[in-house]
């Protein structure tokens, strides 16, 4: 069965210093890739998506993530925290072709430093 | 706007009732889906529904029942059969094929 995991349960950075966020997807055919984020109490927002072409998929708030095949990785970038990125990240995979239903990881907690 | 709407925001059951959560989307949307998640275990399918009048088990339907009478609604009822309901409930629907939208959730809680 698929499976999605997200090494890291809790990640604290300083505001303004990089952030790398892992995710690693089991072995799928096609991998149809999200990243999702969430504050306290709400419901996900989509960061980006990657589907196929440029490995490396820019998103929104100034994130990017870049699909490695051969690491099976999504891993989930930002150069420069802002405290307003703390929250939860959920990276996802869809389960099928036919885009139903994702598997999704169990996240990570970002705390920000001021 | 377009969107969904999921109420209530928290709610309370007792041990042995049936509860239901609501969710509703003006987004025309042909699909839904109802997660549940916990912490540290990410989201788990419960229930979805790709057309009015179907809908198929997810992961961990058992405990739970759904309806769609309509296009815009899809409820979700947390049986008594459900041993462990407490947890935030997260509402979806699907336009395109990989145009999801999540509303804002519901918290229950057993009390």
């Amino acid at each position: 069965a698929q499976s999605v995991t997200q090494p890291d349960i809790h990640i604290t950075v300083s505001e303004g210093a990089s952030l790398e966020l892992r995710c690693n997807y089991s072995y799928g055919a096609t991998p149809y890739l999200f990243w999702y984020v969430q504050s306290p109490g709400q419901g996900l927002q989509l960061l980006l998506k990657y589907f196929s072409g440029d490995t490396l998929v820019q998103g929104i708030k100034g994130f990017e993530a870049e699909f490695k095949r051969s690491q099976s990785s999504f891993n989930l970038r930002k150069p420069s925290v802002h405290w307003s990125d703390a929250a939860e990240y959920f990276c996802a995979d869809l389960r099928d072709n036919y885009g139903q239903n994702f598997v999704f990881g169990p996240g990570t907690r970002l705390s920000v430093l001021p | 706007d377009g969107g969904i709407t999921q109420s209530p925001k928290y709610l309370f059951r007792k041990e042995g009732q049936n509860v239901t959560l609501s969710c509703e989307q003006n987004l025309n949307h042909d699909a839904m889906y109802w997660y549940r998640q916990d912490p540290g275990q990410g989201l788990r399918l419960i229930y979805y529904s790709q057309i009015v009048n179907d809908f198929q088990k997810g992961d961990i339907a058992e405990g739970y029942s759904v309806s769609r009478e309509k296009k815009e609604s899809f409820p979700l009822t947390v049986t008594s059969a459900q041993k462990n309901p407490t947890a935030f409930y997260l509402c979806a629907s699907r336009g395109t094929v990989y145009g999801y939208t999540f509303g804002s959730g519901t918290r229950l809680t057993v009390v």
